[in-house]
């Protein structure tokens, strides 16, 4: 199985800060990576697929890069609505994992 | 757009089983994936296994071999997760998973998620 490293596990910044998460896969994913924004007590949502790739709907504050095994997740300015936890998954091969999550919050 | 809605929540004793269910709308269903994602409380995400809606041909994560069953009616657009021999760590929220609208294997849009609580 493909293990995904994310870091930190969890964050405090101040509104408008610009907050970064990584993830570190095992193995080369070939950029197969998503990441996923949960709200508490919410389904997780889908922000980024194929490690950049913004889905529709999502805010052009949220990006992804990366490539080989190291990928991060950036929102250029955070927002109140963005307090969430967010997690990456890779989708390169089965079985798909996820990385432990990374809480953000609000300083 | 595509929308998935689950059953209510459940309670089971250990060794049975549970049958979860995902109805779809709002998209072509046989064109698609539906996975099945748990969250035990305070945890992280584990991916169980997939559905080809088409196909009904299905792959699940080694550490339910035995125990997991993911079928489909295409009739009525939905897809069923039935877990069986239930422990106490079987205790999570169940999430059915939209897949290929972008890559087979990407969670494009989620049910609200399914409460399985195993319990004497």
């Amino acid at each position: 199985d493909i293990q995904m490293t994310q870091s930190p596990s969890s964050l405090s910044a101040s509104l408008g800060d610009r907050v970064t998460i990584t993830c570190q896969a095992s193995q080369d994913i070939t950029n197969f990576l998503s990441w996923y924004q949960q709200k508490p007590g919410k389904a997780p949502k889908l922000l980024i697929y194929g490690a950049s790739n913004l889905a529709t709907g999502v805010p052009s504050r949220f990006s992804g890069s990366g490539s080989g095994t190291d990928y991060s997740f950036t929102i250029s300015s955070l927002q109140p609505e963005d307090v969430a936890t967010y997690y990456c998954q890779q989708h390169t091969s089965l079985p798909l994992t996820f990385g432990g999550g990374t809480k953000v919050e609000i300083k | 757009q595509a929308q998935l809605l689950q059953s209510g929540a459940d309670v089971k004793k250990p060794g049975a089983s549970v049958r979860v269910s995902c109805t779809t709308s709002g998209f072509t269903f046989i064109d698609y994936y539906i996975h099945w994602v748990r969250q035990a409380p305070g945890q992280g995400l584990e991916w169980m296994g997939r559905i080809n809606l088409y196909s009904g041909g299905t792959i699940h994560a080694p550490k339910f071999q035995g125990r997991i069953t993911m079928t489909r009616d295409t009739s009525i657009s939905a897809a069923y997760l039935d877990l069986s021999r239930l422990t106490s760590d079987d205790t999570a929220r169940y999430f059915c998973a939209g897949g290929g609208f972008h890559y087979t294997d990407t969670f494009d849009v989620w049910g609200q998620g399914t409460m399985v609580t195993v319990s004497s």
